[in-house]
């Protein structure tokens, strides 16, 4: 079983659309989360991270831990055209360790 | 502030030719140095980390090897180079914290 997993996709919404994507992950001992931005050709970029469950918000963007469930959120809402990417979920037990992946979901925001 | 450089931005080398890809890391000091390989529908794959100068761990046994020769600078190569070696290789640092990493702008790699 991998530690984290993560629907490729893809994704189409029309503009405007609220937009939800997930991971699940298996190991218990997870408590930072993170979520990565990655447009074509390039490196993923720092969207946003959290520690442990709740809720954060920043702008459009509102990421969502429910360590209970192992089930992590990345919601989008009013989606741009700009928002097409790929969104990779990160997560680590602790920050000095090695974070783990998901397979990254292809998202494309429509006119 | 940070960055991270890694060049080329793209490769096209033939089966059996050498390779060396390299990064460097400016505005911060002794960082954690990954190499990962990124496919189609398989996500990143961590090939080698560091956590020093001449410190490397590899994490699944491949064709390739890396080195750091300076605190800064993290070198991934290759004597005789696959077809299975053709990917997109990121590389990144970290110091810790919790934003994780910051990847560099990464290199497509084709082996014909």
């Amino acid at each position: 079983q991998k530690e984290v997993e993560q629907d490729p996709g893809p994704l189409s919404v029309p503009e405007g659309a609220i937009v939800s994507l997930n991971c699940t992950y298996s190991n218990s001992a997870f408590q930072y989360f993170m979520w990565y931005r990655q447009y074509s050709r390039k490196g993923p970029e720092l969207l946003m991270y959290t520690y442990s469950s709740g809720n954060k918000e920043d702008g459009r963007f509102t990421a969502q831990v429910d360590k209970s469930s192992k089930y992590i959120s990345l919601f989008i809402r009013d989606s741009q055209p700009s928002d097409s990417a790929t969104y990779l979920c990160a997560m680590t037990p602790n920050t000095g360790n090695q974070f783990y992946f998901g397979t990254g979901t292809s998202l494309t925001v429509i006119p | 502030s940070q960055t991270i450089h890694q060049w080329p931005a793209t490769l096209v080398q033939p089966v059996g030719s050498p390779l060396s890809l390299e990064c460097t890391v400016e505005g911060t000091s002794n960082p954690n140095l990954y190499w990962y390989r990124q496919a189609a529908g398989r996500g990143l794959q961590l090939l080698f980390y560091s956590v020093g100068i001449g410190q490397i761990s590899s994490e699944v046994p491949q064709n390739l090897s890396a080195s750091r020769p300076q605190d800064r600078q993290f070198i991934l190569s290759s004597k005789k180079l696959l077809l299975s070696d053709s990917g997109f290789y990121l590389c990144a640092w970290s110091v810790g914290g919790p934003r994780g990493y910051t990847f560099g702008s990464g290199t497509r790699l084709t082996v014909v």
